[in-house]
């Protein structure tokens, strides 16, 4: 079935040092979402990007949607320790489902 | 504002026994609801959705069930726990097809 690829798997950062997961889709994704899930804790919903070439942005972080919408990413700038966990991504595949991605664990080194 | 509770927290069952998990949600009518797992360490796997009282969809075949008893009530259930069943187990409820907020999940560890 559909699925996305999230790159990297796993990323390690000094403290104040920028980061950046991707999310790739080989067909159009008709909305992508991110989520964050922090050690032992349960995913939280971040963001919802519908429109092709979209840029959200929340303090620190900035989500961006492809021309193509076959893509998306999550870019941290200059991060904190309480930006530790994993981050997801996620399309609406079917009318009610979501199919996640593997993830990218960011930690990070104060 | 809408809550979703699960329990138990953790649990440790021995292989061959039943499961029974529940997750309730409150200040919401209708939701959607949604059992994933996931492996320590990897992403979430859909196991079961609904979208009413009685209807349960199943993603993946495999010795659990699910049963939506009330419209704010989903359950997750096995006759008979694997080693392979181990694993964080995750609620989730959405307004139809918008983002998704998962509960505090269960670990569950079959030993």
């Amino acid at each position: 079935g559909q699925q996305v690829m999230q790159i990297p798997q796993y990323q390690h950062v000094q403290e104040g040092e920028d980061f950046t997961t991707y999310c790739n889709s080989s067909t159009t994704l008709s909305n992508i979402q991110w989520y964050k899930q922090r050690p032992g804790g349960h995913p939280v919903f971040l963001i919802q990007l519908v429109k092709s070439g979209e840029v959200k942005k929340q303090k620190r972080l900035t989500f961006q949607f492809g021309e193509a919408k076959k893509n998306s990413s999550l870019h941290i700038t200059a991060t904190q320790t309480t930006d530790v966990g994993t981050y997801f991504c996620a399309f609406r595949a079917g009318a009610q489902k979501l199919v996640f991605g593997q993830g990218t664990r960011l930690t990070i080194n104060p | 504002s809408q809550t979703i509770h699960q329990w138990p927290a953790t649990l440790v069952q021995p292989v061959g026994s039943p499961l029974s998990l529940e997750c309730t949600v409150e200040g919401t009518s209708n939701p959607n609801l949604y059992w994933y797992r996931q492996a320590a360490g990897r992403g979430l796997q859909l196991l079961f959705y609904s979208v009413g009282i009685g209807q349960i969809s199943s993603e993946v075949p495999q010795n659990l069930s699910a049963s939506r008893p009330q419209d704010r009530q989903f359950i997750l259930s096995s006759k008979k726990l694997l080693l392979s069943d181990s694993g964080f187990y995750l609620c989730a409820w959405s307004a139809g097809t918008y983002e998704q907020y998962f509960g505090p999940g269960t670990r569950l560890t079959v030993t």
